[in-house]
């Protein structure tokens, strides 16, 4: 089963910019892995922000944008808030299976 | 309003079985893949099983971990998904989330321990 990989932790300053990778242990991730990004806060059930690589659900603010890049899924948050310190996770499609990375703790400080 | 509502979680030994329900409203249930996932105390999530809708054959895949082990199932009559859990080992103790498409349930907490 693949494994997928991301930052364990970034910090950001409030207004600040920061980019969240996924990196899948097959290969370049591509759109045909139908890339998925969750947002979970403590004590909460994830919420998913963005799919198919860089469509916001209606809820999504527009800070936060998918895409990839040089291979990788890529989560960008622009101009940070603090309600955005949360654990994020990106979810990727194979064959026979969906496996999520193991999470980036961000921190807005 | 959408609902999804996960029970049939406690505590069992190890080697023992549960079957966890997740009974959904406020949206086509028959429409909508479902899946399990899972996040182990101070953990991250680990995708369990899903299942396709019944139109494109109720298809299913597993996760590497329960394959063998856990079943995914579905009654859309009922607008339930299943997930029967045999040969329980510590490992899978978790936090089982049911989720459809963009909806989550709270998930439900199983303890695996003797």
């Amino acid at each position: 089963q693949a494994v997928v990989t991301q930052e364990p932790s970034l910090t950001v300053s409030p207004g600040g910019t920061v980019t969240l990778t996924c990196v899948s242990s097959t290969g370049a991730v591509t759109g045909g892995h139908y890339p998925y990004w969750f947002q979970q806060k403590p004590g909460q059930a994830p919420r998913p922000l963005i799919y198919d690589t860089n469509k916001r659900y209606s809820w999504t603010p527009a800070r936060f944008s998918g895409s990839l890049l040089g291979g990788k899924a890529a989560l960008t948050l622009s101009g940070a808030q603090p309600e955005d310190e949360a654990d994020y996770y990106c979810f990727l499609s194979y064959t026979d299976a969906r496996v999520f990375g193991g999470g980036t703790k961000l921190t807005v400080l | 309003e959408v609902q999804l509502v996960e029970s049939g979680g406690g505590l069992v030994e190890p080697g023992g079985s549960l079957r966890l329900s997740c009974a959904a409203s406020g949206f086509t249930f028959s429409n909508a893949y479902m899946s399990w996932v899972r996040q182990a105390p101070g953990k991250g999530l680990e995708w369990v099983a899903r299942i396709k809708k019944l139109t494109e054959g109720g298809t299913i895949h597993y996760a590497a971990p329960v394959k063998g082990r856990f079943t995914i199932s579905r009654d859309d009559s009922k607008s339930t998904v299943y997930l029967q859990m045999n040969s329980l080992q510590t490992d899978d103790t978790a936090v089982y989330y049911c989720t459809g498409g963009t909806y989550w349930g709270q998930g439900i907490l199983v303890t695996v321990s003797s």
